[in-house]
């Protein structure tokens, strides 16, 4: 399993600040993922943080709104930019775990999330 | 997109049997998924199936998979008042990316 640390783990925000969330991961991971959960929605995925080249993004989704950083195998970033009441969300980080064999579990384990409320 | 379906609410009775459906249309899934979310928290992975199993048990868990209706289940049995929670499934679509369902809110009666 995994161990996923996020931060903050909920805030509320000004329209047109932006902010920036962190995932810290206890193992090493390949595959990390973003993903956003609106209120009483299910989770959408916004984008894969790749280590050491841009993020893929899913359609509908920027990367002047939400640029990620992924530094390194157990860490990344999610920033959501000039804020709107719209954003309010939950915003989780997800890992896919890898075999000590080589390849992966199939296992996605994600954090507990950060709740933003935007005002 | 691909598009995956629950019901949205199942009510039971303590010590009774739950079982929450689900089903998807892509039949190129590798690896299907239930979490569990309480109210305030995040995703817990709860147990996922390969697609080329049909059963999977856990414990108070059974997964049933029929890949040619593309249909889902979970089943907890003897089921208390600390499932209460709502119950995503989702499916693998292009690479390891999940696709989820509503959740089916699960609520459990003394």
């Amino acid at each position: 399993s995994a161990v996923i640390s996020q931060k903050p783990s909920r805030d509320i925000c000004q329209r047109g600040t932006s902010l920036t969330i962190q995932c810290q991961v206890d193992s090493q991971v390949t595959m990390m993922f973003w993903y956003r959960q609106q209120p009483g929605q299910s989770l959408t995925l916004i984008a894969t943080a790749n280590q050491g080249s841009e993020a893929t993004y899913e359609s509908g989704f920027v990367i002047d709104k939400f640029p990620i950083s992924r530094p390194n195998l157990t860490f990344s970033t999610l920033t959501v930019s000039n804020m709107s009441p719209e954003d309010s969300s939950i915003y989780l980080c997800s890992v896919l775990t890898s075999r000590t064999s080589g390849g992966y579990t199939g296992e996605l384990f994600f954090g507990e999330g950060s709740r933003l409320t935007v005002l | 997109g691909e598009d995956v379906e629950q019901s949205l609410f199942l009510s039971v009775r303590e010590g009774d049997s739950s079982v929450i459906n689900c089903t998807y249309t892509d039949s190129s899934s590798t690896y299907l998924y239930w979490y569990k979310q309480e109210p305030g928290a995040g995703l817990q992975l709860l147990t996922y199936i390969f697609s080329n199993m049909d059963m999977k048990q856990d414990q108070r868990l059974t997964v049933l998979l029929n890949k040619k209706d593309k249909h889902l289940s979970l089943r907890i049995a003897d089921t208390q008042t600390g499932d209460s929670a709502i119950y995503f499934c989702a499916e693998n679509h292009s690479g390891y990316a999940l696709n989820f369902g509503k959740g089916t809110s699960l609520l459990v009666t003394p």
